[in-house]
């Protein structure tokens, strides 16, 4: 079956402007997971959605990122005035149920902030 | 506060020599322990994970990883790798809703 997809795969934008990346799920996860992964280093948590709630915003750096998961499916990172550092590949992942379940990964989309 | 530290960034190995990844957390509960690989131009996608139970996990494409709770460390292992393997390795530790990575192995076979 299809599996996490990310849109766009690619995004330039300017410092100050806002960005949003979109996230589709697999069909039927209900525990859908921001990741953002800088160069040489592993993927850092920023949310994570258990349906349409977001059970775990803890990672989000500051209050110019927000994320929704209006449906309980589909979920939107929004970045407000964009910075060069967060200039990063911002990775989805969803799992069946959450918890410990396997986590499946998008393949990313990465922002360059100029 | 959980982390995970990887202590090889960079490994080079030939086509069949043994592999050995280390990977060390520093959490005390109970944790959820995984190992994800990313193949160049592929996403991120698991190689094998510990729960509980037998300390000694198998995984895919013949990985196999070992919990040692003494010394808080889950470390990857291959007898015999391929150029196939050329990748990146994460290991992480899940606890709580939130997944921990660590930075990263990057690892290259030479034919």
């Amino acid at each position: 079956g299809a599996g996490v997809s990310q849109t766009p795969s690619n995004k330039v934008t300017e410092k100050g402007k806002y960005v949003e990346l979109r996230c589709d799920p697999i069909s039927g996860h209900t525990a859908l997971y921001w990741y953002r992964q800088s160069l040489g280093q592993g993927p850092e948590f920023l949310i994570y959605f258990q349906g349409t709630g977001a059970a775990d915003d803890s990672g989000l750096p500051n209050d110019r990122f927000f994320a929704v998961r209006p449906e309980g499916s589909v979920s939107t990172l929004k970045i407000q005035r964009t910075e060069r550092g967060d200039s990063a590949v911002y990775l989805c992942a969803s799992s069946s149920v959450g918890g410990s379940d396997t986590q499946y990964f998008g393949p990313g989309t990465r922002l360059t902030v100029l | 506060a959980q982390s995970v530290s990887q202590h090889n960034h960079h490994v080079i190995l030939s086509e069949a020599a043994s592999l050995e990844l280390g990977c060390n957390y520093s959490y005390g509960g109970t944790v959820n322990l995984f190992w994800y690989v990313q193949y160049p131009g592929q996403h991120l996608q698991l190689l094998l994970k510990y729960f509980s139970g037998d300390p000694l996990v198998k995984g895919i494409k013949g990985f196999e990883a070992e919990f040692i709770k003494s010394k808080f460390s889950f470390n990857l292992r291959k007898p015999s790798v391929q150029w196939s393997d050329t990748a990146e390795y994460f290991c992480a530790v899940y606890n709580a809703g939130k997944s921990t990575f660590g930075d990263g192995t990057t690892l290259t076979v030479k034919p």
